[in-house]
């Protein structure tokens, strides 16, 4: 059973231009969460989503972010105009379900954001 | 606000017992995870603990106390391959508040 995939493992952008970091949850699991993890820092909840719903986006900045889960293919996260302050590791998680919130989260192995 | 403090970083040789602390302010609190993060990859489950106690799993143990809102994590028979961050984290109402992690070198 395949664990999270995330693609590409580094993506190195120009400020101004998009970002599209790509998921796919670990078979089974319709449950994806985002994360932004900064160097030497621990890892920032983003925006929990389910298939073709944002459930939490408490945790995304109001602008120039945003996700999406569709009914078929990957999550996808999309920064547009990046920055240089944008660059991180971007890690995604998912999980079977969260019945009783306790549900396992399991990482991908995250991309590199890079602005120059 | 919701924070959780753990040691920035703890030395140990191997075959050693480590235990790192982990005290939160969270609201909506539901329980306490544990991730090993080794250099800055995949960030991977450990334990988790939803009710007060003990749980154990192989060299790995979690305990938690939801009135003193502390936690830790046992690490036993350390070996080098354990040197890495180790991070709690709280769920809350599915999404993981992380704290800042604990930076653990395993010293022959």
């Amino acid at each position: 059973n395949a664990g999270v995939m995330q693609n590409p493992r580094h993506l190195v952008r120009r400020r101004g231009q998009e970002a599209r970091l790509r998921c796919s949850p670990m078979k089974g699991h319709s449950h994806v969460y985002w994360y932004r993890q900064l160097p030497e820092e621990g890892l920032k909840f983003m925006v929990y989503l389910q298939k073709e719903n944002i459930i939490d986006e408490s945790g995304m900045p109001k602008e120039r972010f945003s996700a999406e889960f569709p009914k078929e293919g990957p999550s996808i996260l999309r920064i547009q105009q990046v920055v240089r302050g944008d660059s991180a590791a971007y890690f995604c998680a998912s999980s079977l379900r969260t019945s009783g919130n306790t549900d396992t989260q399991y990482f991908g192995p995250g991309t590199r954001l890079t602005v120059l | 606000g919701q924070s959780l403090e753990q040691p920035s970083e703890v030395t140990a040789v191997e075959g050693a017992i480590v235990q790192i602390n982990c005290t939160y302010q969270t609201s909506g609190f539901y329980g306490l995870s544990w991730y090993q993060q080794h250099d800055g990859g995949a960030p991977t489950f450990l334990s988790y603990n939803a009710l007060d106690g003990l749980e154990e799993t192989g060299r790995f143990s979690s305990f938690l106390s939801r009135s003193d809102s502390y936690g830790y994590l046992l690490l036993q028979e350390l070996q080098m391959k354990d040197s890495a961050s180790y991070f709690c984290a709280s769920n809350q109402g599915g999404k993981l508040i992380f704290g800042q992690g604990t930076e653990l070198s395993v010293k022959p």
